[in-house]
């Protein structure tokens, strides 16, 4: 079974506060994906990787950044968080291409409170 | 990717068959019909996915129209663990880089 893990479930994070949110895959999937899903408005993609050192913008990449230094290993950096960004964050793998005939791996999700 | 349009909620009674509908009348011929869930506090996962013919696999089955404009989720003995919310989604062939775009999805709630 695929398996793409999150470092925390869970996440308090003071204001201002650098957070780093980790994922991994272990199928030796091309691309990863991070997410934010927030009540009402419901998943949005944050960024996308499409293999190592490669980076693209989804739609709301505004106040995070992202580092893909191994293929197996996709992080989400808050370089200074703010409670706007208190929200459910899901990572995903997706192999090859992402192509529509594959389906989308994602993590449990990291629920992140900033106060 | 096409839009598509679900209904925002459906209940079912436990162990009988579930019908979940989803309109896609801007589907184009070489987008793949995906369905994914999402059980409370989790992450999204995978439940199946078809391009023209029906398609079946441990979890449910997919009923797919002959004009492929609308399709169907079929769970064929709910449970108690089948309540989420269920995501109908289109992905091209080609789809650059393999994100989805997810809509506000069915909540399914399943009484005992």
């Amino acid at each position: 079974d695929v398996k793409v893990t999150q470092s925390s479930r869970y996440l308090v994070k003071r204001t201002g506060e650098k957070v780093f949110l980790e994922c991994v895959q272990d199928m030796d999937h091309e691309n990863m994906f991070w997410y934010r899903q927030d009540p009402g408005l419901g998943l949005r993609l944050i960024y996308f990787s499409y293999d190592v050192k490669m980076k693209e913008k989804g739609d709301i990449p505004e106040g995070y950044s992202v580092s893909r230094e191994k293929k197996e290993r996709f992080s989400l950096i808050l370089e200074s968080a703010s409670t706007n960004q208190t929200s459910m964050y899901l990572c995903a793998s997706i192999f090859g291409s992402g192509g529509g005939s594959y389906e989308q791996y994602f993590g449990p999700g990291t629920r992140l409170t900033v106060t | 990717d096409a839009k598509t349009t679900q209904p925002n909620s459906m209940e079912s009674n436990e162990e009988e068959p579930v019908h979940l509908p989803c309109n896609h009348s801007t589907i184009s011929g070489t987008d793949y019909i995906h369905w994914y869930r999402q059980l409370p506090s989790q992450g999204p996962e995978y439940v199946i996915h078809g391009l023209t013919s029906n398609v079946n696999n441990r979890m449910a089955s997919l009923a797919i129209a002959e004009d492929r404009k609308s399709s169907t989720l079929i769970l064929h003995r709910a449970t108690l663990r089948d309540a989420a919310v269920y995501y109908c989604i289109l992905r091209a062939l080609y789809n650059q880089g393999g994100k989805l775009i997810f809509g506000q999805g069915t909540e399914l709630s399943v009484k005992p």
